[in-house]
């Protein structure tokens, strides 16, 4: 069973348009994330939320705008994509109860922008 | 501010063992992490150490924490083709805010 799912695995899009990513998790978290990763392999987190609440945003342009409809979903929109927004979506849980709040990370989704 | 730093990579022998260092700033970090991405894959979770420890083993992986210097290695024993990677050092400063190392390319050359 996989843990956290993202999806779509690629996603080939022109500039100005506005598309999602969606991310599920299965393992009971109340925690949930989205990175970002350049080409560099450079992994800086955008969001978080804590039982569907956004409690942090790292200076993320809004045209990014994160959705959580219940504790198990989060979901990423992207307005007016731009060519700078070609990266790696990975999608992230964790639980901030109990030792080690570790992180498990989803497969990723590359996003394209032409 | 907050950094975590690595050097970006790193070339030993299959059946050698590896060691990926980083350091970290920030002080209050109570757990330190790594994990490991292969090409295509997302980052896998391979061990965490809590900071009032020095040092955590498990199977073929050893962390080594040095709270003093802030500073945190990652041995692999006995290196193995399917260890390439890129390695990711990661500290946790405070509630939900996890910082994440440049990530260390691992070449086993066979």
């Amino acid at each position: 069973d996989t843990a956290v799912s993202q999806t779509p695995k690629y996603l080939v899009t022109q500039m100005g348009n506005d598309k999602s990513i969606k991310c599920e998790q299965n393992l009971g978290h109340d925690t949930m994330y989205w990175y970002k990763q350049d080409s560099k392999k450079f992994l800086k987190i955008m969001f978080s939320y804590n039982n569907k609440e956004l409690i942090i945003n790292e200076t993320v342009p809004n045209r990014f705008s994160p959705k959580s409809p219940d504790k198990a979903h989060l979901n990423l929109h992207i307005n007016s994509l731009e060519l700078g927004d070609s990266a790696v979506y990975f999608c992230a849980s964790s639980q901030e109860r109990g030792l080690g709040y570790e992180q498990y990370f989803g497969p990723g989704t590359r996003l394209t922008v032409t | 501010g907050e950094d975590v730093e690595q050097s970006l990579f790193l070339s030993v022998r299959e059946g050698d063992s590896s060691v990926i260092n980083c350091t970290y700033t920030d002080s209050s970090s109570t757990y330190l992490y790594w994990y490991k991405q292969e090409p295509g894959a997302g980052l896998q979770l391979l061990t965490y150490i809590f900071s009032n420890m020095d040092m955590k083993q498990d199977q073929r992986l050893t962390v080594l924490l040095n709270k003093k210097d802030k500073h945190l290695s990652l041995r692999i024993a006995d290196t193995q083709t399917g260890d390439s990677a890129i390695y990711f050092c990661a500290s946790r400063p405070g509630t939900y805010k996890y910082i994440f190392g440049t990530g260390t390319r691992l070449k086993v050359l066979a």
